[in-house]
């Protein structure tokens, strides 16, 4: 199993500032997910991370507005730049349990809950 | 393309009443499938999840759900639900062709009733 813990757990911002999210796990991962829960809404999937190349971003994620870093196997960051309101929700990091080289679970981590004013 | 479809927005049930939440994909390959829980305020909990062998999968909470490859299906049932099982209940889909993230349904909200 892997453990995940995420900083901050939440914060509140103003706007046209920049947080940057912090993600820790107890083992080494190849593959760390940052995802997106609007409030009342489903996560969504905003780049994967893996250790070496550049993050892979999906559909309505760019690279300037969420600039993530992957300097080793257990931590990875994700910076919310020039925030406006619409960026207020929970961020949270995943990353995929292997155990002889297939993938037995996903791991979440607890979430960090970000209000923009 | 991936995707997963939760017809169900809302679902209300009495207490001790049995329970199905429903759940479709689409998915290019053999998909993992997992279902997860959100209470409010509170992160996601892995109910279970299906990878391969036994269609019938059973979770934590007395939960379980079965893979039907030829409906394209994952529903979740529970014989008799618990006041504690008022939620958010997310299906999600995901596997090698998507590098292993998870792609969710937009969820359904289990009111439990007295």
């Amino acid at each position: 199993s892997a453990v995940i813990s995420q900083k901050p757990s939440r914060d509140i911002c103003q706007r046209g500032t920049s947080l940057t999210i912090q993600c820790q796990v107890d083992s080494q991962v190849t593959m760390m997910f940052w995802y997106r829960q609007q409030p009342g809404q489903s996560l969504t999937l905003i780049a994967t991370a893996n250790q070496g190349s550049e993050a892979t971003y999906e559909s309505g994620f760019v690279i300037d507005k969420f600039p993530i870093s992957r300097p080793n196997l257990t931590f990875s960051t994700l910076t919310v730049s020039n925030m406006s309101p619409e960026d207020s929700s929970i961020y949270l990091c995943s990353v995929s349990g292997t155990s002889g080289g297939e993938v037995v679970e996903q791991y979440f981590g607890p979430g960090t809950r970000l209000t923009v004013t | 393309a991936q995707s997963v479809t939760q017809p169900d927005i809302h679902i209300t049930v009495s207490e001790g009443a049995s329970l199905e939440l429903r759940c479709n994909y689409s998915y290019g390959a053999t998909p993992y499938l997992f279902w997860y829980v959100q209470s409010p305020g509170q992160g996601l909990q892995l109910l279970l999840k299906y990878f391969s062998g036994d269609t019938l999968v059973q979770g934590i909470k007395g939960f379980e759900a079965e893979f039907k490859r030829s409906q394209s299906s994952f529903n979740l049932r529970k014989p008799s639900v618990h006041w504690s099982d008022a939620a958010e209940y997310f299906c999600a889909v995901g596997g090698s062709n998507s590098g292993y993230a998870l792609n969710f349904g937009k969820g359904t909200s289990l009111l439990v009733t007295p």
